[in-house]
């Protein structure tokens, strides 16, 4: 079992519509969540961290399931420029970083 | 402006033929990371530095070295090349020697797509 797992879609959604990723994750002693943004052949970026009270950042809420241990991404009205692959990051102990594979979202007009 | 360049953007080269990426960040970072992304296995750590002359492997260090000579720089080493080192390279680095957290985000530079044939 990988370490962190996505949905690697793709998902198509139309203009407007809102959308939602999750990410599971198998270390419990996991400690800090991201969601990164890739766009196609660019460099990852950071879209936001994921808190244990959930957190929002205008069209985009994240949240963090410790019980079950997964993280999700949701994203509401979702716009042309939202296209994109996001990826989910996870952190543990002793500076252990693990990128999930991505999730590509393709927002059609 | 604050950023992590990488050099070069694309490189082709032949099976063992000795080559060096380019990595340099200006914002006075602690931790510096190269990473491999390949389709469907995601990004994977190949080494990390918490500070200088410190270094330690990531989850695929095989075929690469790294050297942390300065703060500021932290080269990819492949001595000898082979096909299966074709990718995309990133590296990145934050504030913190203890590398990602909430408070020090990973800033990654712009790629280097290497082909090795």
């Amino acid at each position: 079992r990988k370490e962190v797992e996505q949905d690697p879609g793709p998902f198509n959604v139309p203009e407007g519509a809102t959308v939602a990723f999750n990410c599971t994750y198998s270390n419990s002693a996991s400690q800090s969540f991201f969601w990164y943004r890739q766009d196609c052949r660019k460099e990852p970026k950071l879209l936001m961290s994921v808190y244990s009270s959930g957190n929002e950042d205008g069209r985009f809420t994240a949240q963090l399931n410790r019980a079950s241990q997964y993280i999700s991404l949701l994203i509401r009205d979702s716009k042309l420029s939202d296209s994109a692959t996001y990826l989910c990051v996870v952190t543990g102990s002793a500076r252990q970083l693990t990128f999930g594979s991505g999730t590509q979202l393709t927002v059609l007009p | 402006e604050a950023q992590v360049t990488q050099n070069p953007r694309y490189l082709i080269t032949v099976t063992g033929k000795k080559l060096t990426v380019t990595c340099s960040q200006n914002m006075n970072h602690e931790y510096m990371s190269w990473y491999r992304q390949d389709p469907g296995l995601g990004l994977r750590q190949i080494y990390y530095s918490m500070n200088v002359e410190v270094t330690d492997k990531g989850d695929v260090p095989e075929g690469y070295k790294v050297s942390r000579k300065e703060k500021r720089n932290f080269p990819l080493i492949l001595e000898s090349p082979s096909p299966n080192q074709t990718s995309l390279y990133f590296c990145a680095s934050s504030l913190s020697s203890g590398g990602l957290s909430y408070n020090s985000p990973l800033h990654f530079g712009n790629g280097t797509r290497l082909t090795v044939t």
